[in-house]
């Protein structure tokens, strides 16, 4: 199983932008990278998802090395409703088992 | 559409005690997933399901039993609740593998 590893915390500011970065070291080829949030006494809610090179939704842009050995969760203009714990996961989407292994995610806290 | 609900929302147990908690979706979803965390810790994956009348286990399945007798339900056992086992437990479901996981809102159980 690919493992992730991510910084424990991190800190901002409202209106500035933020970059997780995530390293799987030994992503295997099947594997897909997802990026969940938590907020305090909820369950995780879905972020993104990616493969390769560059994802975008409305909340949140991926970005993916052509190594996939690491991947960065960019949030723009974070506001103080973003602070939560994100979690990177890495998996095969054929393996139920395994496309959902979190880890202890990173804390942001973001600050007026 | 009510989504992912769990029940109950809190409960407490004594040790050696049994109790099942429930976990029921609307969205006509193939896979669902029990989870516990723990504080500071990320999501462990219990036990899973790939389709009405099938489970595996997963990644800390010992202590545990679960039942998906029908499509919208899947059922977590505790036979001899151990103060181990305080935790918060969350559920999970997708529709296929390909698509994002949807999370209940949890059961706080805590084992005295």
């Amino acid at each position: 199983l690919a493992k992730t590893t991510q910084p424990i915390s991190m800190d901002s500011y409202e209106g500035q932008e933020v970059n997780i970065t995530c390293s799987h070291n030994n992503i295997a080829t099947n594997d897909y990278i997802t990026w969940y949030q938590q907020f305090p006494s909820q369950g995780p809610r879905f972020i993104i998802q990616g493969y390769k090179t560059k994802v975008t939704n409305e909340v949140a842009s991926l970005f993916i090395p052509a190594d996939r050995k690491s991947s960065t969760l960019s949030l723009p203009r974070v506001s103080l409703s973003d602070t939560a714990v994100y979690y990177c996961l890495v998996g095969d989407k054929r393996q139920a088992g395994t496309a959902l292994i979190f880890g202890k995610g990173t804390t942001l806290s973001v600050s007026s | 559409n009510a989504g992912v609900t769990q029940t109950p929302k809190f409960r407490v147990l004594k040790t050696g005690q049994s109790m099942t908690l429930l976990c029921a979706q609307d969205m006509n979803h193939e896979y669902m997933y029990w989870y516990r965390q723990d504080p500071g810790m990320g999501l462990r994956l219990i036990h899973y399901s790939v389709g009405e009348g099938t489970t595996a286990k997963g990644e800390v399945p010992d202590g545990y039993n679960v039942s998906r007798l029908k499509k919208q339900n899947f059922l977590l056992g505790l036979e001899s609740a151990a103060p181990s086992q305080t935790s918060v437990y969350f559920c999970a479901s997708t529709l296929t593998l390909r698509y994002e996981q949807y999370f209940g809102p949890g059961t706080r159980l805590t084992v005295t």
